[in-house]
């Protein structure tokens, strides 16, 4: 059982390109979200998503984008990448028992430098 | 509103003493409520969870913490701190029907011999 997979593990971009970070999770959680961590802060989350077909905005969405066509997969688009967004990106899922949130699993991450 | 607040960024111990991360949440709603453990440079780690069944929740490698609903707390406590424990932690909350995860801003444990 791989749980949240993400890749890249790491990337380096140049101002302006754009790029999608993908996530995949083999737990059939409906639940799946995207949160950034940058040096020595918590998490942030950009968007998040409650099913197929799904999305909302976290926090901090502006310069990403997602979408969400299966349960499994929940991509991740930077376009036109700024220094800003040098970053820790996590990819997490969940699901609900009875009304509640359970626990969130996540992806290892992905570092992101944007120069 | 939904939030966490970890009261102390960080939090310093010799190796052997007990252990205390103190976190605070406001929920409208029953929480759920997590804390994770994140090592240099890894992933979170899931250490406990609290799901309204016993308000004294177990975690891995000794972790515990105690769900206060009066107090609105949900502190995390070890008797005896370990080298190895020297991370960051953060406190979780999710309070019934909601959609999001809220992470509070994380205490780095700082663990001395």
């Amino acid at each position: 059982n791989a749980g949240v997979t993400q890749t890249p593990k790491f990337r380096i971009l140049k101002i302006g390109q754009s790029m999608t970070l993908q996530c995949t999770q083999d737990m059939n959680h409906n639940y799946m979200y995207w949160y950034r961590q940058d040096p020595g802060m918590g998490l942030k989350l950009i968007y998040y998503s409650v099913g197929a077909g799904i999305t909302d905005k976290g926090e901090v969405p502006n310069g990403y984008n997602v979408s969400r066509s299966t349960t499994e997969d929940f991509p991740l688009r930077l376009e036109l990448a700024a220094p800003s967004q040098t970053s820790v990106y996590f990819c997490a899922s969940s699901y609900k028992r009875e009304g509640r949130n359970t626990e969130a699993f996540f992806g290892q991450g992905t570092r992101l430098t944007v120069v | 509103a939904q939030s966490v607040t970890q009261l102390d960024s960080h939090v310093s111990v010799s190796e052997g003493t007990p252990v205390l991360l103190r976190c605070n949440y406001s929920s409208s709603y029953s929480p759920s409520l997590f804390w994770y453990v994140q090592h240099p440079n890894k992933g979170l780690q899931l250490l406990l969870k609290y799901t309204s069944a016993a308000t004294l929740v177990k975690g891995i490698n000794g972790f515990e913490a105690e769900f206060k609903k009066s107090e609105t707390s949900f502190h995390l406590t070890k008797p005896s701190a370990h080298m190895s424990d020297a991370a960051e932690y953060f406190c979780v909350v999710s309070p019934w029907g909601f959609q999001k995860l809220v992470f509070g801003t994380g205490t780095r444990l700082l663990v001395s011999p």
